[in-house]
C-alpha cells in the first residue's frame, strides 16, 4: 500500500500558537485528501476533505478559519491550526484517498497535538 | 444511536486463540474498511470489501450487505495481534466520507 507522513508525529505549543502539520505521500499521487480528529477513547471524526485544485469542504461544527488546509499538491496537504487552545489537544490524522468510493485510503501515522 | 457499532468493545484473549470481532451498520454503503490502530496511534488498513471474503495472512474479513454486517477473524491469535480494530464504512455514490466505529480493544497475552 502507499506510503503516508506526517509531520511532526508530537507536538506540545502554548495557548494561542498557530501549528502547522504535514501530511506526505511518498509514493502516491492523492486526488482527494481528508484530516480526521481523533480524541482519547474516541472514534476518529472526519474534519475536513479537500480535493485537489479546489477549496476543503468541513464538516459541520469545524472552524474552517481556525483549521486552514491547503492541498498544495497531489503529494502534499497541510493542516494548520491557529491560535490553538487546550481543547484543540487530539490526535490529528490525515489520509489520501484516489477520490473513488471504490478505493481504499491510505492513512498517515497521526500527529498528537498538546496545547498548554 | 451511532451509525457503526462495533462489538465487543474488549477483548482479551490467550495466544492461539480464534479471534472474532463484529460490525454492523445502519446505513447504504459502498465500502467498508477494517482498520487496525497501534498504541502509538498509526492507522494502518487491513481490509476494504464491499461483498464476500477477504483474506490476508491471518486475518480474515466477511461482508453481508444484506444483513449490514461484517466480521474480522484473526486465527492463532499473537501478542503482536494486540491493538485497536476498528471499523470503518463508506457512504453510496460519490459520498466518500467513512464513518468510524468506536473500535474494540484486542489484547492478546502469551
Amino acid at each position: 500500500g502507499a506510503v503516508v507522513s506526517q509531520h511532526p508525529s508530537r507536538v506540545i505549543c502554548k495557548s494561542g500558537t498557530s501549528v502547522k502539520i504535514e501530511c506526505r505521500s511518498l509514493d502516491f499521487q492523492a486526488t482527494t485528501m481528508f484530516w480526521y480528529r481523533q480524541f482519547p477513547k474516541q472514534s476518529l471524526m472526519l474534519m475536513a476533505t479537500s480535493n485537489e485544485g479546489s477549496k476543503a469542504t468541513y464538516e459541520q461544527g469545524v472552524e474552517k478559519d481556525k483549521f486552514l488546509i491547503n492541498h498544495a499538491s497531489l503529494t502534499l496537504s497541510t493542516l494548520t491550526v491557529t491560535s490553538a487552545h487546550p481543547e484543540d489537544s487530539s490526535f490529528y490524522i490525515c489520509s489520501f484517498g484516489k477520490g473513488s468510493s471504490t478505493d481504499t485510503q491510505y492513512f498517515g501515522p497521526g500527529t498528537r497535538l498538546t496545547v498548554l | 444511536k451511532n451509525e457503526v457499532e462495533q462489538s465487543p468493545q474488549n477483548l482479551t484473549a490467550q495466544e492461539g486463540e480464534f479471534i472474532t470481532i463484529n460490525c454492523s451498520y445502519s446505513v447504504g454503503i459502498s465500502a467498508l474498511h477494517w482498520l487496525q490502530q497501534h498504541p502509538g496511534g498509526g492507522i494502518v488498513s487491513l481490509f476494504m470489501l464491499s461483498s464476500g471474503k477477504k483474506k490476508h495472512g491471518r486475518l480474515i474479513a466477511t461482508i453481508n450487505i444484506q444483513e449490514k454486517h461484517s466480521s474480522l477473524h484473526i486465527t492463532a491469535s499473537h501478542p503482536r495481534d494486540s491493538a485497536v480494530y476498528i471499523c470503518a464504512v463508506r457512504g453510496g455514490g460519490s459520498n466518500y466520507k467513512l464513518t468510524f466505529g468506536k473500535g474494540t480493544l484486542l489484547t492478546v497475552n502469551p
